[in-house]
């Protein structure tokens, strides 16, 4: 069975351009989850989404983030303007049963932002 | 305070060690318990859940205990491919989410 699709796997923008990830979670589960690592913060949780609705997005850093998911078979993080400090690898998680099973997580997004 | 807190470590032992990692959890509404394995440079993803009488997973053990809010992961007999970062992970109810401690780091050397 395919695992949770993340795209693209490498991003290197400059800073001030827009960027989009993109994340395909495992077919059947109903919570999405967006995270963001750093070696200084560790695994931040940005939002997650519960039958495509947005729970709780009070991760999100500031109004440059944003995400969406028109869909249960699909979602995206928008960065705009992206700016150096946004360099991460942020990854898309999903899970069957509600944010406290188990949750799956995509192979991740790195993200450098010039 | 962080939801989840555990030593990052690193821990450095030798092949065939016995190794242990605690966590604590600053929420008593706690209700499931995962330790998860992240090598470098990749996603994080599910060693084994923790259940309140403990359970075992060949090597690995991982243990609740709820009056002090820690849980545990013992590793035995430590292998190379053991080495890794070791996340420990608290779901609360209603919360609706699961919170990650920041991860111990392991190094199993020859």
């Amino acid at each position: 069975d395919a695992g949770v699709i993340q795209s693209p796997r490498h991003e290197v923008t400059e800073m001030g351009q827009e960027v989009t990830l993109r994340c395909k979670p495992i077919s059947g589960h109903n919570s999405l989850f967006w995270y963001r690592q750093t070696m200084m913060r560790g695994l931040e949780l940005l939002i997650y989404f519960n039958n495509n609705v947005p729970i709780d997005d009070s991760g999100m850093p500031e109004d440059r983030f944003s995400a969406k998911m028109p869909n249960a078979s699909f979602s995206t993080l928008k960065i705009q303007p992206s700016e150096p400090r946004d360099s991460a690898v942020y990854f898309c998680a999903s899970s069957s049963r509600g944010g406290q099973d188990e949750q799956f997580f995509g192979p991740g997004t790195r993200l450098t932002v010039l | 305070r962080k939801e989840v807190e555990q030593d990052p470590g690193p821990f450095n032992v030798p092949e065939g060690a016995t190794v242990a990692f605690n966590c604590t959890y600053s929420n008593s509404a706690s209700q499931s318990f995962f330790w998860y394995r992240q090598d470098c440079r990749k996603e994080p993803k599910l060693l084994m859940s923790v259940y309140s009488s403990g359970n075992e997973d060949g090597r690995f053990t991982a243990q609740l205990n709820r009056a002090s809010q820690y849980i545990s992961l013992l590793i035995r007999d430590s292998k190379l491919s053991d080495s890794a970062t070791y996340l420990c992970v608290a779901g609360q109810t209603g919360a609706n989410n699961l919170f990650f401690g920041t991860g111990t780091r392991l190094t199993v050397i020859p």
